[in-house]
């Protein structure tokens, strides 16, 4: 079956502008992570989703950062004012199961270039 | 707190060499997940292997294996007779179901890069 997708998979924008980075996860998978992977660096998790709701967004580093899961299925990190340190690989995870019990598998990733 | 420690930064050997990626790891929880992924130079996070705390046991797949010891808080990993498609950055990873990690999201430990040359 198909895996997590993400688009775009390249975004570059200007200091200042607002973007928004979209995932789809697995079919069926109930839980959705978004993390942020910088350069020669692990991921770092960002939020969780537990159907529509934002379970757990003690990753945001701040209040620029937002995201929703509406319908439980598609998810959209948006970013507002970007800065140059926003700059990274924005990765997106799905699972299915209890929180910490399904394995996250992962998309292929949104790089993200803030100039 | 808890935390995943990758020592090895980068690991270069030569085709068919066996090689081990170490992995040692902190937690308070009693009940606990560790992953490893591969992330090939494509940059899309391959799932290899997740184990939970109660299961020490240790697992082959094919030329992969992985060694699980909770005295020492390890979970390290094997290639045998290595090849150059292996050649990735190889993530450790944790998350817990009590203290650490919230609602289930990954620790990571920081990678290391494993070159495979011909």
């Amino acid at each position: 079956g198909a895996g997590v997708s993400q688009t775009p998979s390249n975004k570059v924008t200007e200091k200042g502008k607002y973007v928004e980075l979209r995932c789809d996860p697995i079919s069926g998978h109930t839980a959705l992570y978004w993390y942020r992977q910088s350069l020669g660096q692990g991921p770092e998790f960002l939020i969780y989703f537990q159907g529509t709701g934002a379970a757990d967004d003690s990753g945001l580093p701040n209040d620029r950062f937002f995201a929703v899961r509406p319908e439980g299925s598609v998810s959209t990190l948006k970013i507002q004012r970007t800065e140059r340190g926003d700059s990274a690989v924005y990765l997106c995870a799905s699972s299915t199961g209890l929180a910490g019990v399904g394995t996250q598998y992962f998309g292929p990733g949104t790089r993200l270039t803030v100039l | 707190a808890q935390k995943v420690t990758q020592a090895q930064t980068e690991i270069s050997v030569v085709e068919k060499e066996d090689v081990t990626l170490d992995c040692v790891y902190e937690t308070r929880d009693t009940t606990y997940y560790l992953f490893w992924y591969k992330q090939p130079p494509s940059g899309e996070l391959v799932f290899l292997i997740r184990r939970n705390s109660f299961d020490e046991q240790n697992e082959i797949s094919g030329r992969y294996s992985w060694n699980f010891q909770k005295s020492t808080s390890s979970f390290n990993f094997t290639i045998t007779a290595s090849q150059v498609v292996d050649s990735a950055v190889y993530f450790c990873a944790l998350t817990g179901l009590n203290y650490g990690g919230s609602q289930g999201n990954l620790i990571f430990g920081k990678g290391t890069k494993l070159s495979v040359k011909p």
